[in-house]
């Protein structure tokens, strides 16, 4: 079974601080790795995907992949009170049917 | 990235009543979409895919009879909760799924079964 897993939090870091979220993966063969915000009560958002090993920045933030260690994370950097919300690691299993395997997320919070 | 509508957002309704959701992609053409389901405090769970002019594909554990997934045009997927009961209380997405294989969500839909 594959599995995607993430630490539930919540991650508290002060403003401005940087934020690191990880999660690891179960299944190699997953080549499509995507991060999600979630607000409470609200829908998923896309934040960052990546599919190549390294780091890929899209303004405060950077997505981090090893393919090895089967580990994506996720760094915000300058964190603000807006980007408290569940963060959800999603892993696309492969073989052309885009399904996705989320996390449970980890619920970060920024505090002033 | 795409936008996807979905109708109702809320919805309260009796123990055995039927309950239909509309998702509607707002800009791109969707041969493929996919419903979740979030439990309080829960990640996503799929609950099957839905191709535009067949037959949906169901995730293991989902009951396909209860769970009546409809894809009639590129732009529209209904999903209908048949007999529903409390237990079906949730918070029902779909998501359209692009090209460059990224899901967009829809806003959601909460539903409670009283």
């Amino acid at each position: 079974q594959k599995e995607v897993e993430q630490n539930s939090g919540p991650l508290s870091v002060p403003e401005g601080a940087i934020a690191s979220l990880n999660c690891t993966y179960s299944d190699r063969v997953s080549q499509s790795f995507f991060w999600y915000r979630q607000y409470s009560g609200k829908s998923p958002e896309l934040i960052m995907s990546i599919y190549s090993n390294g780091d890929k920045e899209d303004g405060r933030f950077t997505a981090q992949l090893n393919k090895a260690s089967q580990y994506v994370s996720l760094l915000i950097r300058d964190s603000q009170p807006s980007d408290s919300a569940t963060y959800l690691c999603a892993v696309n299993e492969g073989g052309g049917g885009n399904k996705l395997t989320f996390g449970t997320g980890t619920q970060l919070k920024v505090e002033l | 990235g795409a936008v996807v509508s979905q109708h109702p957002s809320w919805v309260i309704c009796k123990s055995g009543t039927s309950v239909k959701i509309e998702c509607r992609s707002l800009d791109f053409q969707a041969t493929t979409m996919f419903w979740y389901r979030q439990f309080p405090k829960q990640s996503l769970m799929l609950m099957a895919t839905s191709n535009e002019g067949s037959k949906a594909t169901y995730e293991q554990g989902v009951e396909k009879d209860k769970f009546l997934i409809n894809h009639a045009s590129l732009t529209l997927s209904t999903l209908t909760v048949t007999s529903a009961h409390p237990e079906d209380s949730s918070f029902y997405i779909c998501s359209e799924d692009l090209a460059e294989e990224t899901q967009y969500f829809g806003p959601g839909t909460r539903l409670l079964v009283l």
